[in-house]
């Protein structure tokens, strides 16, 4: 079955660009017509959409975060990555990445925090 | 682009039913939704994708015990014979053509 883990820097500093790398495994992250989106969670609070991919490379990104995200993909790699520029304090969360409209399958989680 | 309401909070006792409520904005009565759990301290979980007409597909190992309805723009995780691992905050979450959306959570407390 399908699996997704999250990797990357668990420490940021403020106005630079937090980069995290989704790696899929038990399947082809090109095979089927599938969305990989991101999704955050600052501590006690909600989960948030950042943005998500389409099997063809097409993004659609949360408004609110839309000037400083890009999200990309690698199927050589089985992967897709996120970059989130100009981070500051506010943007420290758990990141989780997830495969398709109904979110059906969840990595773990990462942890990042924003600070000097 | 929907907006989904969730009731912050639900309890009920160790063995009851209880059923949380996501409700669709206006014009969004269509959508399906799907449901999820996120235990303390962990990530969350895919529980089901629920249609408008109440259909509703589960995700692998997700007990009987956790039934999905539908009515109008209201959609519902009905959470019978409740055990203490059930107590958890459970999002709704949605999507269109180019956004996803979360609702706020219900934290649901097993008494």
């Amino acid at each position: 079955q399908v699996q997704l883990q999250e990797s990357g820097p668990g420490l940021v500093k403020p106005s630079q660009t937090l980069s995290l790398t989704c790696t899929v495994s038990g399947g082809s992250i090109s095979s089927g017509s599938y969305y990989w989106s991101w999704i955050r969670q600052p501590a006690g609070k909600g989960l948030e959409w950042i943005g998500r991919i389409y099997s063809s490379g097409s993004t659609n990104y949360n408004p609110s975060l839309k000037s400083r995200v890009t999200i990309s993909v690698d199927t050589s790699k089985n992967q897709f990555s996120l970059k989130l520029s100009s981070v500051t304090a506010a943007d420290t969360a758990v990141y989780y990445c997830a495969r398709d409209q109904g979110l059906d399958v969840w990595g773990q989680g990462t942890a990042v925090t924003v600070s000097s | 682009q929907p907006v989904l309401t969730q009731s912050p909070s639900a309890s009920a006792s160790l063995g009851a039913s209880v059923k949380l409520t996501c409700t669709l904005s206006s014009g969004h009565s269509s959508y399906a939704i799907a449901w999820h759990q996120q235990q303390p301290e962990k990530g969350p979980r895919y529980l089901m994708k629920l249609n408008n007409d109440g259909s509703h597909i589960k995700g692998d190992g997700i007990p009987d015990r956790f039934l999905g309805s539908s009515s109008g723009a209201e959609r519902y995780l009905t959470i019978s014979s409740l055990q203490s691992e059930d107590e958890a905050d459970y999002y709704c979450q949605t999507w269109g053509s180019d956004s996803m959306v979360f609702g706020g959570g219900t934290r649901l407390t097993v008494l």
